[in-house]
């Protein structure tokens, strides 16, 4: 199955600043997905990161406050803009191959 | 869109075995997916049932009824470390992304 190095892999951040998560993959893959775990919760989709075009935003999600950007098949980033203690969350990447769904080891966030 | 439901939590006692249900509602069907998380970790890949029956996997076995909107993760010869998380996710009716339910909390006891 496809493997996933996402950085960082935890972050303490001020509000108003952002901060850029990215992923690697070691193979390439076509589908690729952005995901919030808030604490206690359970995953819950953020946008579909589309190499070429513009990412596919859930409802409650927009790329301002959540930039994403997919250069290749192989590499994405998601922004977490403008930060706010609400924002503090694990933030995970995803991508779908032939293998299955692999997930990213995940960025816990702290917002202070 | 989709429901996926399953119990917030159980508790277990060790070696003994439990049944993590979970019921979903999609109108398209692509499969259903157990994961098991730990605390602070990434979910990790347990079972993909797309046809109806048991499929086992040591001391896993995951069972699938797409008539019923079903499906089970039974853990046999509970040990500590099985204590986590178990997500329930199938992939959404447009796109490919899964969505997951709330997840289930598993205590084992000693």
């Amino acid at each position: 199955s496809a493997v996933i190095s996402q950085k960082p892999s935890r972050d303490i951040c001020q509000r108003g600043t952002s901060l850029t998560i990215q992923c690697q993959v070691d193979s390439q893959v076509t589908m690729m997905f952005w995901y919030r775990q808030q604490p206690g919760q359970s995953l819950t989709l953020i946008a579909t990161a589309n190499q070429g075009s513009e990412a596919t935003y859930e409802s409650g999600f927009v790329i301002d406050k959540f930039p994403i950007s997919r250069p290749n098949l192989t590499f994405s980033t998601l922004t977490v803009s403008n930060m706010s203690p609400e924002d503090s969350s694990i933030y995970l990447c995803s991508v779908a191959a032939t293998s299955g769904y692999t997930f990213g080891s995940g960025t816990r966030l702290t917002v202070v | 869109g989709q429901n996926i439901d399953q119990p917030t939590e159980m508790t277990a006692t060790e070696g003994a075995i439990v049944q993590i249900n979970c019921t979903y509602q999609t109108s398209g069907f692509n499969g259903l997916f157990w994961y098991q998380q730990h605390a602070g970790e990434a979910p990790t890949f347990l079972s993909y049932n797309v046809l109806d029956g048991l499929e086992e996997k040591g001391r896993f076995s995951s069972f699938l009824s797409r008539s019923k909107g079903y499906s089970y993760l039974l853990l046999k010869e509970l040990q500590m470390k099985d204590s986590a998380s178990y997500l329930c996710a199938a992939p959404r009716d447009s796109g490919y992304a899964l969505n997951f339910g709330k997840g289930t909390s598993l205590l084992v006891t000693p």
